[in-house]
């Protein structure tokens, strides 16, 4: 198995509603990231996981709450957002953190989310 | 603070054609840069990776150059096909917890 899957494809929710993302890989990678895309822009990294700990979040607000509860598996909780945060988000894994060139990202196909 | 910027923002070329996409850095100290394409409302495909410590990279019609020294990458596309249609995207790894920095991406069409 050589893909990054992201569950749901679409969704749409309510600036009251809690909701969650999920991203799983089997490639047996130990690092796992979430980025934010609007529209024509490129991604922008969220979060960073490393052997299950969160090495990096990039002043994220708290209303995003990342979560793995194991090395396949990412989730990323979202609860009171705001209608700019209506954006497409992808998740990513990695071999590992370092600088070889193993550690090349590979992308799922995104959670398209909109928020009314 | 690195800055990424790719030119041009959009391409319209007709199909055959040989073309190239470039992506410009403000800081030479990277790890390695990836060449992404992205096509409408979907995920991104790793096209090529070239360590900081290599020239260039290839992979079939595709083949993609990278001078720190200059803080340039190019990625060069032959022979165009309608199927190459899509937003290319250049990234850079610069330290520690392999964070990219996307480049601002370039709109590719190739026509019939």
């Amino acid at each position: 198995d050589t893909e990054v899957t992201q569950t749901p494809k679409h969704l749409v929710m309510g600036m009251t509603n809690k909701k969650s993302l999920k991203c799983e890989q089997h490639m047996g990678h130990r690092a796992m990231y979430w980025y934010k895309q609007k529209a024509k822009k490129p991604p922008e990294l969220m979060f960073v996981y490393s052997y299950e700990k969160l090495s990096i979040n990039e002043s994220v607000p708290s209303r995003f709450s990342p979560e793995c509860p194991n090395s396949s598996l990412l989730n990323l909780h979202l609860h009171a957002l705001q209608p700019e945060d209506s954006a497409l988000y992808l998740c990513a894994s990695s071999l590992g953190t370092g600088a070889s060139s193993y550690n090349e990202q590979f992308f799922g196909p995104g959670t398209r989310l909109t928020v009314l | 603070k690195q800055e990424v910027t790719q030119i041009p923002a959009a391409l319209s070329v007709p199909e055959g054609e040989n073309l190239v996409l470039n992506c410009s850095f403000t800081d030479s100290a990277i790890y390695n840069l990836q060449w992404f394409r992205q096509d409408p409302g979907k995920g991104l495909t790793s096209l090529l990776l070239i360590q900081s410590s290599q020239r260039e990279q290839t992979s079939g019609r595709l083949n993609a150059s990278l001078d720190k020294s200059s803080g340039r990458s190019t990625l060069y596309i032959a022979a165009s096909q309608p199927g190459d249609s899509a937003t290319y995207l250049c990234a850079l790894r610069e330290g520690g917890g392999n964070k990219l920095t996307f480049g601002t991406g370039t709109q590719l069409k190739v026509e019939l």
